[in-house]
């Protein structure tokens, strides 16, 4: 069964760099039929999607937020992962990694499954 | 991309059947059958509950529907019960290969 986790610190300080890591187990992020995640959730308000990978490399980014993102992939370690610089309080929240499936005709892109997700606070 | 417009809170009693609505654009939600809806209990991630605007996976309860029209997709649920109290949001695929997400909506079994 496939299961995301995602990894890194609890607490940035305004204007660093906010960095995470999702391993994926039960399958192969090298796998043709699925794009991996980035979706975030500040406390008490909705899901933002921050972007997507490929196994390849190929990114795709939320424009309101692609000057400062990266999203990686690391097909050794079955990881990927995200850093999201300058950042600021509006940027606390839970960060979630998940999958979805790879856009082909009548099939669209269903995020699943999530990650548990992973509270991010900016503060000094 | 804006956000998908949900209503912020609907209500029911058990046994009754709610519907949330989800309205984008021509760009995403009308322009595609890719509409999702996810559910999300308190300090939980979200669960897919429909994909592809009307499809169930394996699991999720009949209780669930979907469907689109235009630029707005809703989710129906029959037969409310205590355990459908959650948030629930909706997500479509756009013309800029993206995903959007709704603003979510609270659903309250009275």
């Amino acid at each position: 069964q496939l299961q995301l986790q995602e990894s890194g610190p609890g607490l940035v300080k305004p204007s660093e760099t906010l960095s995470l890591t999702c391993t994926v187990s039960g399958d192969s992020i090298s796998s043709s039929s699925y794009y991996w995640d980035w979706i975030r959730q500040p406390p008490g308000k909705g899901l933002e999607w921050i972007g997507s990978i490929y196994y390849s490399g190929r990114t795709y980014y939320n424009k309101s937020l692609q000057s400062r993102v990266t999203i990686s992939v690391d097909t050794s370690k079955n990881q990927f992962s995200l850093k999201l610089n300058s950042v600021t309080a509006a940027d606390t929240a839970v960060y979630y990694c998940a999958r979805h499936t790879q856009v082909a005709g009548t099939r669209g892109p269903a995020v699943d499954p999530w990650g548990q997700g992973s509270l991010v606070t900016v503060s000094s | 991309q804006s956000a998908l417009t949900q209503p912020a809170s609907v209500s029911g009693s058990p046994g009754q059947s709610i519907t949330i609505s989800c309205t984008g654009t021509s760009s995403d939600v009308g322009g595609y059958n890719y509409v999702s809806w996810y559910q999300q209990h308190p300090g939980k991630a979200p669960k897919l509950m429909i994909y592809d605007v009307s499809n169930r996976p394996s699991g999720v309860s009949n209780r669930f529907s979907g469907s689109k029209s235009g630029n707005t997709a809703s989710l129906t649920i029959s037969g409310l019960q205590a355990e459908d109290e959650a948030d629930y949001y909706c997500s479509s695929y756009t013309s800029s290969i993206t995903l959007v997400f709704g603003g979510g909506t609270k659903l309250t079994v009275l």
